[in-house]
C-alpha cells in the first residue's frame, strides 16, 4: 500500500519568508496529492489538490509542485505570516478512492 | 451549514466500557469517514461508508463498529475499550469527486 512520509520536525522560519514543506510517496504515483491545514485541537482542513498530470498549481499565497520522478510535492508559503503556524498534512488517493494521510509537518513562523 | 459535527468532544472510559462516538453532516455528502490520529502515525482510516447503507473496513478496523444510520448519520462504537483506543477520532465526509474531505472537531478519548 502507499506511504506517505513528511518530515516529522518542526520547520521554524522566519515571518516573511517562504516555507517549504515536502512530501514523499513510496510506491506507485497517485491519481493526486491534497494538502491540509490542521491546527491545534481541530479537524484538518482541505487546502488544494494537485493532479499527476499537472506540475504546480497555486492558489493565493500557497503553491503545490508534483514531481513523479521524485515522487515528491513539495507545498509552499510565500510571504508567510505567524497566522500560517499550523501542521501541514499530506494525503495521497489510494486504491478505492481512500486517501492515505503522511504524519504531517508542524510550521511555526515568528515574527 | 454546521458541516461535519462530532460528540462528545472529549471522554474518559475504563478498559472494557463500551461507548459510541457520534458524526453528523449536513452537506448531503455520500461518503463518510472514521479515522484515529497518534502522535507521529498521521490520519489512519478505521471504517468509511461510501454510500447510505455501505460500511467497508479500513486501514485498523479492529475493535470498532460502524453504523451509516442514514445519509446524515455514520456512529463509531468501541464495544470494549482499550488503552490502546486512545486516540483523537476526526469523522469526513466528502461528496466524491476530487475526494475534498471535510473533517469534523474530533473526539478526544482517553481509555484507563
Amino acid at each position: 500500500s502507499q506511504k506517505i512520509e513528511q518530515n516529522s520536525e518542526a520547520l521554524n522560519i522566519q515571518e516573511g519568508k517562504t516555507a517549504t514543506l515536502t512530501c514523499n510517496y513510496t510506491n506507485y504515483s497517485p491519481a493526486y496529492l491534497q494538502w491540509y491545514r490542521q491546527d491545534p485541537g481541530r479537524g484538518p482542513v482541505f487546502l488544494l489538490l494537485i493532479r499527476e498530470n499537472e506540475k504546480e498549481k497555486r492558489k493565493e499565497r500557497l503553491k503545490v509542485t508534483f514531481d513523479t520522478t521524485l515522487k515528491q510535492s513539495l507545498f509552499h508559503i510565500t510571504a508567510s505570516q505567524p497566522a500560517d503556524s499550523a501542521t501541514y498534512l499530506c494525503a495521497s488517493r489510494d486504491a478505492g478512492n481512500m486517501l492515505t494521510f503522511g504524519g504531517g509537518t508542524r510550521l511555526m513562523v515568528k515574527p | 451549514n454546521a458541516g461535519v459535527t462530532q460528540t462528545p468532544k472529549f471522554q474518559v472510559l475504563k478498559t472494557g466500557q463500551s461507548m459510541t462516538l457520534q458524526c453528523a453532516q449536513d452537506m448531503n455528502h455520500n461518503s463518510m469517514y472514521w479515522y484515529r490520529q497518534d502522535p507521529g502515525m498521521g490520519l489512519r482510516l478505521i471504517y468509511y461508508s461510501a454510500s447510505e447503507g455501505t460500511t467497508d473496513k479500513g486501514e485498523v478496523p479492529n475493535g470498532y463498529n460502524v453504523s451509516r444510520l442514514n445519509k446524515r448519520e455514520f456512529s463509531l462504537r468501541l464495544e470494549s475499550a482499550a488503552p490502546s483506543q486512545t486516540s483523537v477520532y476526526f469523522c469526513a465526509s466528502t461528496s466524491g469527486g476530487n475526494n475534498e474531505q471535510f473533517f469534523g472537531p474530533g473526539t478526544r478519548l482517553t481509555v484507563l
